[in-house]
């Protein structure tokens, strides 16, 4: 599968626990973008990456959420002591270098967290 | 502030029939919009474009016009199949250069009958 790679699919954290979301671009792909979709809502744009480099956290929550790429191994979205309204669906997608004028991205199929 | 709206959450067509998905945007600095289609439990698949410098774009059984004016924008999807049972998002970028930054709306549930 040359696709965008997520895992876990689905997570169930207890509240003020840690949660990790991992996410692999496409082959040839260098840049991660991670969007947010609460229930009954549009993604949301959280932060955009390249290898070893944040490039715009604009839509990340100040507080308990960060994100990397590495230069090896998956990019990492993690979220701090977790509370109920982080509950959603966490898409990650990835693009070539020389993203098109279209901003065509190319999503994975998603991390589903709970918060009990 | 929804910068990017589907007012419709939902639409349900016969088979053969065209769809018709609308769309709505507020920020004039917006220089692409997309559509992508959404299975349950799958991620956002990309669809098809308009740049802001065109009315229309065609590709296949799928079309997307735009108002600049109107700041409107519609797929057309003739003829509709049940395979096209979707949720509809309508994306939006280029506001402050930053192509990558999609704007998207809470998405309309295509429903296509047999």
């Amino acid at each position: 599968n040359a696709g965008v790679m997520q895992n876990p699919r689905h997570l169930v954290r207890r509240r003020g626990q840690e949660a990790r979301l991992r996410c692999s671009p496409m082959k040839g792909h260098s840049h991660v973008y991670w969007y947010r979709q609460l229930p009954e809502e549009g993604l949301k744009f959280m932060v955009y990456l390249q290898k070893e480099n944040i490039i715009d956290e604009s839509g990340m929550p100040k507080e308990r959420f960060s994100a990397e790429f590495p230069k090896e191994g998956p990019s990492i979205l993690r979220i701090q002591q977790v509370v109920r309204g982080d509950s959603a669906a966490y898409f990650c997608a990835s693009s070539p270098p020389s993203l098109s004028n279209t901003g065509e991205l190319f999503f994975g199929e998603g991390s589903r967290l709970t918060v009990l | 502030d929804q910068q990017v709206k589907q007012n419709s959450p939902s639409l349900s067509v016969q088979e053969g029939r065209i769809s018709i998905l609308n769309c709505d945007y507020t920020n004039s600095m917006f220089d692409y919009f997309l559509w992508y289609k959404k299975y349950p439990a799958e991620g956002p698949t990309f669809l098809i474009s308009i740049s802001s410098i065109k009315d229309k774009n065609e590709d296949g059984r799928f079309t997307v016009f735009l108002n600049k004016s109107a700041k409107h924008l519609s797929l057309h999807i003739v003829p509709s199949q049940p395979g096209d049972s979707a949720v509809y998002f309508c994306a939006a970028s280029g506001d402050g250069g930053s192509n990558y930054k999609l704007t998207f709306g809470k998405g309309t549930l295509l429903t296509v009958n047999p």
